[in-house]
């Protein structure tokens, strides 16, 4: 079985200062790993997700995160953010073998003007 | 546009009282799904469909149903719901329901049961 960590749930930070979200998880197999966000009153969308190659993965909206293997994380970053960043982000894991999808619970980002 | 449609998208009911929400997607899809989302618990996902007349339990299932009759719409019953269902709901497709397939989500149905 799989599970997804989303170590902070909320994360204050000021408007135009770098963030990271957390995200680890575990898995007996090779997984897909995915960020999905969340804006106020609407469904999730995809921000970016890693399927192979490169660890370092470019999303929309400036946002990049990167796999580590070892430390089995896949956090995501942005050098500056803005008001209209702050919303719920969700990381997810897709099972390889199973396709079975687990998210993380979320972590609410709350940028500050 | 392509998009998922959910509808309604904010429902009070009483306790016992049967309700379908439903819901479409206009990109022909093959895999559509429905989660619940709960606050410090994330999604959890109740069933799911890989095609038509295709469906499986998620997670969650229980006090659910689901059918799948056409490719496009996926509703998800609640014969008798109870308090424990208030919840918000989304349901999901993607293109074939491969593990690298992203999912695309409607915007949700918030559900209350008194």
């Amino acid at each position: 079985a799989q599970s997804v960590t989303q170590l902070d749930s909320q994360v204050p930070v000021f408007e135009e200062a770098p963030v990271e979200l957390r995200c680890n998880y575990s898995s007996s197999v090779s997984v897909y790993l995915f960020w999905y966000v969340q804006y106020p009153n609407q469904g999730l969308q995809l921000l970016l997700k890693y399927l192979s190659g490169s660890t370092l993965v470019k999303g929309i909206n400036g946002f990049e995160a990167e796999f580590n293997k070892s430390q089995t994380s896949f956090h995501l970053r942005k050098p500056s953010v803005h008001i209209s960043d702050t919303a719920e982000y969700f990381c997810a894991v897709s099972d390889r073998s199973d396709q079975k999808v687990t998210f993380g619970i979320g972590t609410k980002l709350q940028v500050i003007p | 546009e392509a998009q998922v449609t959910q509808n309604p998208r904010y429902l009070i009911t009483v306790t016992g009282k049967k309700l379908t929400v439903t819901c479409s997607q206009n990109m022909n899809h093959e895999y559509m799904s429905w989660y619940r989302q709960d606050p410090g618990l994330g999604l959890r996902q109740i069933y799911y469909s890989m095609n038509v007349e295709v469906t499986d339990k998620g997670d969650v299932p229980e006090g659910y149903k689901v059918s799948r009759k056409e490719k496009r719409n996926f509703p998800l019953i609640l014969e008798s719901p109870s308090p424990n269902q208030t919840s918000l709901y989304f349901c999901a497709s993607s293109l074939s329901g491969s593990a690298n397939s992203p999912l695309h989500f409607g915007n949700g149905t918030r559900l209350t049961v008194t």
